[in-house]
């Protein structure tokens, strides 16, 4: 059974900290990384991918990756109340180039 | 100039009605989705379809029968209206395999 691991939180972060997010996951096969971010009674809405092992950075975001250890993270700098959210962990496994698997979220939750 | 757009946004109906769920994409995209999204924000993929074919059936009762009738295109219906399928159903898309999914605003259905 692929799966996805994720603290589901609630993470509180002060307003201007650093806020970081953890997924595991199981099949080390696999091949793309995805965050989303969703907002209650939104649709979840891509932030950041990864392919290869390191990071990757995107303006207040960066995505690292680690296929030794199976896991993926997602660092916020500088949080702000808006990204008050839940991110969600999404992979690719290596058996299916159309199949995602899904971590159940972290709430974050930015304290002005 | 919405990417993916679905009709309706709400649906409220009785147990055993049918109803449907209509879904377009203009982003150019091969592959649509439809995913479901319970109580506990958990996503699970239902269907897929790349270029018209159906590529991926997940163990959902057959009362659920998605259509496409062309690669911009994904319908859902439901026959039998259950209440435990009340949820908000996501319909998505995505280039290729491996590529970032583009989610729709979703359709909350519930079932009385």
């Amino acid at each position: 059974q692929k799966e996805v691991e994720q603290n589901s939180g609630p993470l509180s972060v002060p307003e201007g900290a650093i806020a970081s997010l953890n997924c595991t996951y199981s099949d080390r096969g696999s091949q793309s990384f995805f965050w989303y971010r969703q907002y209650s009674g939104k649709s979840p809405e891509l932030i950041m991918f990864i392919y290869s092992n390191g990071d990757k950075e995107d303006g207040r975001f960066t995505a690292q990756l680690n296929k030794a250890s199976q896991y993926v993270s997602l660092l916020i700098r500088d949080s702000q109340p808006s990204d008050s959210a839940t991110y969600l962990c999404a992979v690719t496994p290596r058996d299916s180039n159309y199949q995602l698997i899904w971590g159940a979220g972290t709430k974050l939750i930015i304290k002005p | 100039d919405t990417a993916v757009s679905q009709t309706p946004k709400y649906l409220v109906t009785q147990m055993g009605n049918d109803k449907s769920i209509k879904c377009e994409q203009n982003l150019g995209h091969d592959t649509m989705y439809w995913y479901k999204q319970d109580s506990k924000k958990f996503l699970k993929i239902m269907f897929s379809y790349n270029n018209k074919e159906l590529i991926i059936n997940e163990t959902v009762p057959n009362r659920f029968s998605p259509k496409s009738p062309d690669k911009a295109h994904l319908n859902l219906h439901i026959n039998s209206l259950e209440l435990g399928d009340s949820a908000v159903y996501f319909c998505a898309s995505s280039q290729e395999g491996r590529s970032p999914l583009h989610f729709g605003n979703g359709t909350r259905l519930t079932v009385t």
